[in-house]
């Protein structure tokens, strides 16, 4: 009965590779979000869709797609990693204007 | 635009005591305020939010907030602290209008509790 779910937990991996993150809702809300949270605990918008729509983008390089092929996923493709990615990625869903419910977040980690 | 500034990286209380965390908000149009708690390893959880009804607003574990125009703050409370309240504080301000509902998040306020 997982409300907002993310996988992998947790990802380590090389830089310069490219790696996909998995979020998904049970809510029925029509908006998701992507947030990072940097080593001082952090916490900034990347990316919003709604209704499979991109709201939000903010300076993220474009090393960051997102993609969203229902109301229900919202997925974040990183290509070239660099060391400065790692970081918590938090998924987010709201019905849109109400409270944001988040994800348990994916630890990513690039050596 | 819209920013939070959070007063105070660390706080410790011991248990029983009274919690206070300050949150102080700047926007340029009616804000809506929000608490988020997040434990070790997990996902940020509500805690209460205000979106322009009453002043006072209560939420869960038995914290609330107030919101104060004058003082551009929505501090956070309890009044007494439980060991279980450990945790990282985020105060998050967004628009009330409009199609842009991303939160701004301030930088977050460690809270111990000493037994």
């Amino acid at each position: 009965d997982t409300a907002v779910s993310q996988t992998p937990k947790y990802l380590v991996t090389q830089m310069g590779n490219d790696k996909s993150i998995k979020c998904e809702q049970n809510l029925g809300h029509d908006t998701m979000y992507w947030y990072k949270q940097d080593s001082k605990k952090f916490l900034k918008i990347m990316f919003s869709y709604n209704n499979k729509e991109l709201i939000i983008n903010e300076t993220v390089p474009n090393r960051f797609s997102p993609k969203s092929p229902d109301k229900a996923h919202l997925n974040l493709h990183i290509n070239s990693l660099e060391l400065g990615d790692s970081a918590v990625y938090f998924c987010a869903s709201s019905q849109t204007a109400n409270e944001q419910f988040f994800g348990p977040g994916t630890r990513l980690t690039v050596l | 635009a819209q920013s939070v500034t959070q007063l105070g990286s660390h706080v410790s209380v011991s248990e029983g005591a009274l919690v206070l965390l300050r949150c102080n908000y700047s926007s340029s149009v009616p804000p809506y305020l929000f608490w988020y708690v997040q434990y070790p390893n997990q996902g940020l959880q509500l805690l209460l939010k205000y979106t322009s009804a009453a002043t006072l607003v209560k939420g869960i574990n038995g914290f609330e907030a107030e919101f104060k125009k004058s003082e551009t703050s929505f501090h956070l409370t309890k009044p007494s602290a439980h060991m279980s309240d450990a945790a990282e504080y985020f105060c998050a301000v967004r628009r009330s209008g409009g199609s842009n509902y991303k939160l701004t998040f301030g930088k977050g306020t460690l809270l111990t509790v000493n037994p």
